[in-house]
């Protein structure tokens, strides 16, 4: 069974931009997770979604705002980006919440 | 808000000897724990969980333990391997709350 996939794995934008990472969950996952991994703040939790809906949402900035589709494939986007953007972004997914969620790869976002 | 933190930062160990990675939680209403390994470049890795009506939970070379009077949490490499070599995360939940990460603690192996 494949794993978690992210797109694109790295990318470079400049300081005002917008941004959308993908991820697609491992088949049969109906949730999906949002992390930024910073060197600074470690895992912090972006927001959660499960069928389509979003159940939580960390202590982000509306910046920062993200979806899922019919088929469990999610995307995040990130308007106006700051210097700080610059993360390591994790996605995860699981079969349903609050269950062992597995990890993608990441988007490596370096904001210039 | 509470959070998971870790008592170690770094920890080194000699290849062939038990490794012990500790936590600690401050959110007593958590019932669900993880232990993920990440290596460089890589995402986080799951690996072993337990819930908060157990105590002890046994994978393959690895032990979680949960203290609950104390909140907290350990996770013991049996017969410690280069390749285990990493940052390991504790991550706590509770209800349908979302996993609040630890910090990590690097295990570096010495051969």
């Amino acid at each position: 069974k494949a794993g978690v996939t992210q797109t694109p794995r790295y990318l470079i934008k400049t300081r005002g931009q917008q941004v959308t990472l993908s991820c697609s969950p491992i088949s049969g996952h109906r949730s999906v997770s949002w992390y930024q991994q910073t060197p600074g703040q470690g895992l912090q939790f972006l927001f959660e979604y499960f069928s389509e809906t979003q159940r939580n949402k960390g202590n982000f900035p509306g910046r920062f705002s993200g979806r899922q589709f019919s088929n469990s494939r999610s995307e995040m986007n990130v308007s106006t980006l700051e210097l700080g953007d610059s993360a390591l972004y994790l996605c995860a997914s699981s079969l349903v919440i609050n269950n062992e969620q597995y990890f993608g790869p990441g988007t490596r976002l370096t904001v210039t | 808000g509470e959070s998971v933190g870790l008592h170690l930062p770094t920890l080194s160990v000699q290849e062939g000897d038990n490794s012990i990675i500790n936590c600690a939680y401050s959110n007593s209403a958590s019932d669900y724990f993880i232990w993920y390994k990440q290596e460089s470049g890589k995402g986080p890795q799951f690996i072993i969980d337990i819930r908060s009506n157990m105590d002890k939970r046994q994978g393959q070379r690895v032990t979680v333990l949960l203290n609950k009077t104390v909140k907290h949490l350990s996770l013991q490499i049996a017969a410690t391997q280069p390749g285990d070599s990493a940052v390991y995360f504790c991550a706590e939940t509770s209800g349908n709350t979302p996993l609040v990460f630890g910090k990590g603690t690097r295990l570096s192996v010495i051969a």
